[in-house]
């Protein structure tokens, strides 16, 4: 069964410093990754995904994240995190036989300090 | 590009009533999925539209429907409504012409509330 995990409930950080909101995933066949962000009374904001090659994968708002294929974890990343970047954060695993019925985590909030 | 629209955007219902959520994808995408998101259990998948066949069904209860019509539209339907459906409902939509890859586009949501 396809499953997503999210260790932490919250994350918080200093503006100006590295961010770092962890993943891991858990599927039959080969993953495609999704990280998605929601800001409070909205819809939620795609930020990058993995399909498959370069395991670095850049994406919006200067986001990226790495796929670790061993580890089965594909962390999001940002090298200098902004009171804005203040936000829900989701990630998500599609198996690749199962359509588009996609598996979210239960959430990161992130809280960036001025 | 327009971005996927649902209508309405809040909705208060009492316990026993159904109701009828809308979906309009972004222009040229065919699938339509459908979410329901709660603090307790997070965002679940309930089930996902393409040329108006469903094709992926989450765990939910039969009250729970939907449909898309020839122009991807989508609505959502949930039957003799229970406390524990209140929640916000999202809608995304893709492309589909490359399959499971591709990215889904969320709308803002749908914010049911049952007395």
């Amino acid at each position: 069964a396809q499953s997503v995990a999210q260790p932490e409930d919250q994350v918080n950080v200093a503006e100006g410093n590295p961010l770092t909101v962890k993943c891991t995933y858990s599927v039959s066949g080969n993953p495609y990754l999704f990280w998605y962000v929601q800001y409070p009374n909205r819809g939620l904001q795609f930020l990058l995904k993995y399909i498959t090659g370069d395991n670095l994968v850049k994406g919006s708002y200067g986001f990226e994240a790495e796929f670790n294929k061993s580890q089965t974890s594909f962390h999001l990343k940002k090298p200098s995190a902004l009171v804005s970047d203040s936000a829900l954060y989701f990630c998500a695993v599609r198996d690749k036989n199962r359509g588009f019925k996609t598996i979210f985590g239960a959430g990161t909030r992130l809280f960036v300090k001025a | 590009k327009a971005g996927v629209t649902q209508t309405p955007r809040y909705l208060i219902k009492t316990r026993g009533q159904q109701v009828t959520l809308s979906c309009s994808p972004i222009s040229g995408h065919r699938s339509v999925s459908w979410y329901q998101q709660t603090p307790g259990q997070g965002l679940q998948f309930l089930f996902e539209y393409f040329s108006e066949t469903q094709r992926n069904k989450g765990n939910f209860p039969g009250r729970f429907s939907g449909r898309q019509f020839s122009n991807s539209r989508s609505e959502m339907n949930v039957s003799t409504l229970e406390l524990g459906d209140s929640a916000l409902y999202l809608c995304a939509s893709s492309l589909a012409s490359g399959g499971d890859t591709d990215t889904q586009y969320f709308g803002p949501g749908t914010r049911l509330t049952v007395l």
